[in-house]
């Protein structure tokens, strides 16, 4: 059971370009979530799932989009890359609601040049 | 007033140590809290969930005060391996986990 898993864990990306940031769950957890957390900040929710085929965003959506084809995959795009946009993003799934305890994955450290 | 906050510390004590963090929330429909645990670089985790008649977890004690808007966690015999810093957690009236900036801890030998 290796719970939530992030690939990469590192990434440094030029301004303009585009990656995926992948997140899986092996725990049949229902909701997922991506978060950005910068230095000194609290964690900031980018967009959320309630289940397959259902996502919404969150609090600082723009320059993200998101797809959730399965229960396990999450994964997080950003187009056109921009400076802003270097951070910490974690991946965190929970079983039943938004409320729940929500565990996380390990992260991906992002640079935007 | 912010939703959830905390003082950011650090706070800085010897090993063997009483500590308390403080965090105040704005939403008073909030229902659940937790305090989760975030060392440097690695993913959040949870510490405790903090319960109305407050709870304790070995050296580690939750409280919440429904009046006050006020949820607090104290650390007895501070370890070394408690340094970290640690997050208030607060469920925005049902539809969302609020995380606070967090407080840093660094205990010292």
């Amino acid at each position: 059971n290796a719970g939530v898993t992030q690939t990469p864990k590192f990434r440094i990306l030029k301004i303009g370009q585009s990656m995926t940031l992948q997140c899986a769950q092996d725990m049949n957890h229902n909701y997922m979530y991506w978060y950005r957390q910068d230095p000194g900040m609290g964690l900031k929710l980018i967009y959320y799932s309630v289940g397959a085929g259902i996502t919404d965003k969150g609090e600082v959506p723009n320059g993200y989009n998101v797809s959730r084809s399965t229960t396990e995959d999450f994964p997080l795009r950003l187009e056109l890359a921009a400076p802003s946009q270097t951070s910490v993003y974690f991946c965190a799934s929970s079983y039943s609601s938004r409320t729940d305890t929500q565990y996380f994955g390990p992260g991906t450290r992002l640079t935007v040049l | 007033r912010k939703e959830v906050e905390q003082d950011p510390g650090p706070f800085n004590v010897p090993e063997g140590a009483t500590v308390a963090f403080n965090c105040t929330y704005s939403n008073s429909a909030s229902q659940s809290f937790f305090w989760y645990r975030q060392d440097c670089r690695k993913e959040p985790k949870l510490l405790m969930s903090v319960y109305s008649s407050g709870n304790e977890d070995g050296r580690f004690t939750a409280q919440l005060n429904r009046a006050s808007q006020y949820i607090s966690l104290l650390i007895r015999d501070s370890k070394l391996s408690d340094s970290a810093t640690y997050l208030c957690v607060v469920n925005q009236a049902g539809t969302a986990l609020i995380f606070g900036k967090g407080t840093t801890l660094s205990v010292s030998s």
